[in-house]
């Protein structure tokens, strides 16, 4: 079973400023299958990543997707109040398909 | 418009029985996989299992193999997650979700929280 790491626990930002958050495998994930989700209290988690790096329907620029093997970022340009969340990566490469143990990404 | 609707919010006592239902719309329901995701109360995701209704091709955790059952019925376009012993621990937010682009989940019930308490 691939065990994914998030790093940090807690990012505490403005709005306006860059997010990056960090997801680690611990053995590489074939061809890329990797995906972001973030969450909002009562909220079921929303698609934002597939691929690495491709944007799900509807979400907006300012979130992007990088990396391979075992190193994966999600990058948010500019925070907008709608961005703090909780963020999960998920590895869809090999079953069971394991989520990271989430980001918390809150407003300083 | 694709729609995963899931069944109401349960209470139940340690070793009852529990079937949660999530019932697809908007999409060919028996050609597309739906899985099931599991949150503890303030803990992040844990991804349980698969089922393919069309066959009832099913794949499972193994942290969820032999503790719950998924399975499907294509006549009404729902899939079930069922307990046969309900612990305190299976106490949670259960989740369905359907994988679009490869197995990442593009689509998600609103969850169904399940309570197991003496």
């Amino acid at each position: 079973e691939i065990v994914l790491t998030q790093s940090p626990g807690t990012l505490s930002l403005s709005p306006g400023e860059r997010a990056t958050l960090s997801c680690r495998a611990s053995q590489s994930i074939s061809s890329r299958f990797l995906a972001w989700y973030h969450q909002k209290p009562g909220q079921a988690p929303r698609l934002l990543i597939y691929g690495a790096s491709s944007r799900a329907t509807g979400i907006p620029d300012r979130f992007s997707g990088s990396g391979s093997g075992t190193d994966f970022t999600l990058t948010i340009s500019r925070l907008v109040p709608e961005d703090f969340a909780v963020y999960y990566c998920q590895q869809y490469g090999s079953s069971p398909y394991t989520f990271g143990q989430g980001t918390k990404l809150e407003i300083k | 418009e694709v729609h995963l609707v899931q069944s109401g919010a349960e209470v139940k006592k340690p070793g009852e029985s529990l079937k949660i239902s999530c019932k697809g719309s908007g999409y060919s329901f028996t050609t597309s996989w739906i899985g099931w995701v599991r949150q503890m109360p303030g803990k992040g995701l844990e991804w349980m299992g698969i089922i393919y209704p069309a066959d009832s091709d099913t794949r499972y955790s193994p942290s969820f193999q032999g503790q719950v059952t998924i399975s499907a019925d294509k006549s009404i376009s729902t899939v079930y997650l069922q307990w046969s012993s309900l612990k305190a621990s299976d106490s949670g937010m259960y989740y369905c979700a359907r994988p679009t682009s490869g197995w990442s989940f593009e689509y998600w019930g609103q969850g169904t929280l399940v309570t197991v308490s003496s």
